[in-house]
């Protein structure tokens, strides 16, 4: 069945550093990509997402392609903020059924 | 838009009682999916009901079940709790249709305590 892979942490980085968080998916079909960010206390919300090789899903600083050659869809931001600080899920899902998550990559940034 | 709704967000059981949980999705979304997130386990998927049936199942004993209303408002139930049933229930809805990039869209949880 389908999978996500991502690194899990915990990723501790220095406010301003460079973020990259892997992801890689195994998929039958040809699935619709996501991240979602939780922060204490609270639910998943939706991050970015692409839906297309070579698409570029970016929201609040934080960019991921989607790239069907090496099934991956990391996760970028060129300067971290204290506030980033939360657990990254990566997600996939076909035609808008059978979400797949990974297992979710804690991020801390220091001051 | 309101977003999807969980009530209520803490719960203290005992072990072997029951408990339900009730979740409100977005208005016109009729799948609502529900997980169990727990510290070592990670994001567990339990399952999916879209037009008051269940289309997905995820690997979770029977004592855990759930329903779908007409209005897609949904419930969990767990019965003959366990210590181990502690952890954070999530619910989250989408349209469910099959169009691609349709995101589920998550509500803040219901913390489950067995005590």
């Amino acid at each position: 069945g389908d999978s996500v892979t991502q690194m899990e942490g915990p990723v501790t980085l220095s406010e301003e550093a460079f973020l990259t968080i892997n992801c890689t998916y195994t998929a039958t079909g040809y699935p619709s990509l996501f991240w979602y960010v939780q922060y204490p206390g609270e639910g998943l919300q939706l991050l970015l997402k692409a839906t297309k090789a070579d698409d570029k899903g970016s929201n609040k600083g934080f960019e991921a392609t989607y790239r069907k050659e090496t099934t991956s869809f990391h996760l970028e931001k060129g300067s971290v903020q204290v506030s980033d600080s939360a657990v990254y899920f990566c997600a996939l899902s076909e035609s808008g059924q059978n979400f797949v998550f990974g297992p979710g990559t804690r991020l801390s940034v220091l001051p | 838009k309101a977003g999807v709704t969980q009530t209520p967000r803490y719960l203290i059981k005992t072990r072997g009682q029951q408990v339900t949980l009730s979740c409100s999705p977005i208005s016109g979304h009729r799948s609502v999916s529900w997980y169990q997130q727990t510290p070592g386990q990670g994001l567990q998927f339990l399952f999916e009901y879209f037009s008051e049936t269940q289309r997905n199942k995820g690997n979770f004993p029977g004592r855990f079940s759930g329903r779908q209303f007409s209005n897609s408002r949904s419930e969990m139930n767990v019965s003959t709790l366990e210590l181990g049933d502690s952890a954070l229930y999530l619910c989250a809805s989408s349209p469910g249709y099959d169009r691609p990039g349709q995101p589920q869209h998550f509500g803040d949880g219901t913390r489950l305590s067995i005590l």
